[in-house]
């Protein structure tokens, strides 16, 4: 089975901050990776599959890249609605698996 | 619009069983995997159980697998988990997810609202 470590897994950025999350996947999953985005209270949003392919009506201030084994969601300017929980997801076979999660918090 | 709607849920003791149904609309059902995400409170996600298209491939996670059943109702556009020898780790809010192709496993693009599974004694 794949595991998916994620780091960090809590960041204090202000607004205006370019946030940096990695995902390592246990094994090669080529880009069969996807980042959602969790708010208290919410079901998780879809941001980015594929690795790089951003979800219809995500902004374009999130970005994702990496192939393999190492991964990365980008937020290039933190919005105030930017502040939540993130987690990877691999989905290259079953069974599926999530990262542990990453806390963004306002610094 | 695309509505996923969970029922089932509930307290329930340990080694009991619960049977989790999803209703699915707004969309053609039998062109998409699905798959059970639970969240246990204050914690994080964790993949349950997915089903293709047809049914014909499914996926458990370790801590699951003997003990649940995922299907599927293509007719009826319903998704369902049955859960057998229920342990308090199960505890968790349950939600049907819908994949983004037909093969089940890949992102998740929809999901409900969630139903609640408590485990207790």
């Amino acid at each position: 089975d794949i595991q998916m470590t994620q780091s960090p897994s809590s960041v204090s950025a202000s607004v205006g901050d370019r946030v940096t999350i990695t995902c390592r996947a246990s094994q090669g999953i080529s880009s069969w990776l996807a980042w959602y985005q969790q708010k208290p209270g919410k079901a998780p949003k879809l941001l980015i599959y594929a690795a790089s392919s951003l979800q219809s009506g995500v902004p374009s201030r999130f970005s994702g890249s990496g192939s393999g084994t190492d991964f990365t969601l980008t937020i290039s300017s933190l919005q105030p609605d930017d502040f939540a929980t993130y987690y990877c997801q691999q989905a290259n076979s079953f069974p599926l698996s999530f990262g542990g999660g990453t806390k963004v918090e306002i610094k | 619009e695309v509505q996923l709607v969970e029922s089932g849920g509930g307290v329930v003791r340990p080694g009991g069983s619960l049977r989790l149904s999803c209703a699915a609309s707004g969309f053609t059902f039998d062109g998409y995997g699905m798959s059970w995400v639970r969240q246990a409170p204050g914690k994080g996600l964790e993949w349950v159980s997915g089903i293709n298209w047809k049914g014909g491939t499914t996926g458990y996670a370790d801590s699951v697998k003997g003990r649940f059943t995922i299907s599927r109702a293509n007719a009826k556009n319903s998704l369902y988990l049955q859960m057998n020898s229920l342990r308090t780790e199960d505890t968790a809010l349950y939600y049907c997810a819908r994949a983004v192709d037909s093969s089940g496993h890949a992102a998740i693009d929809c999901w409900g609202q969630g139903t609640l599974v408590t485990v207790s004694s």
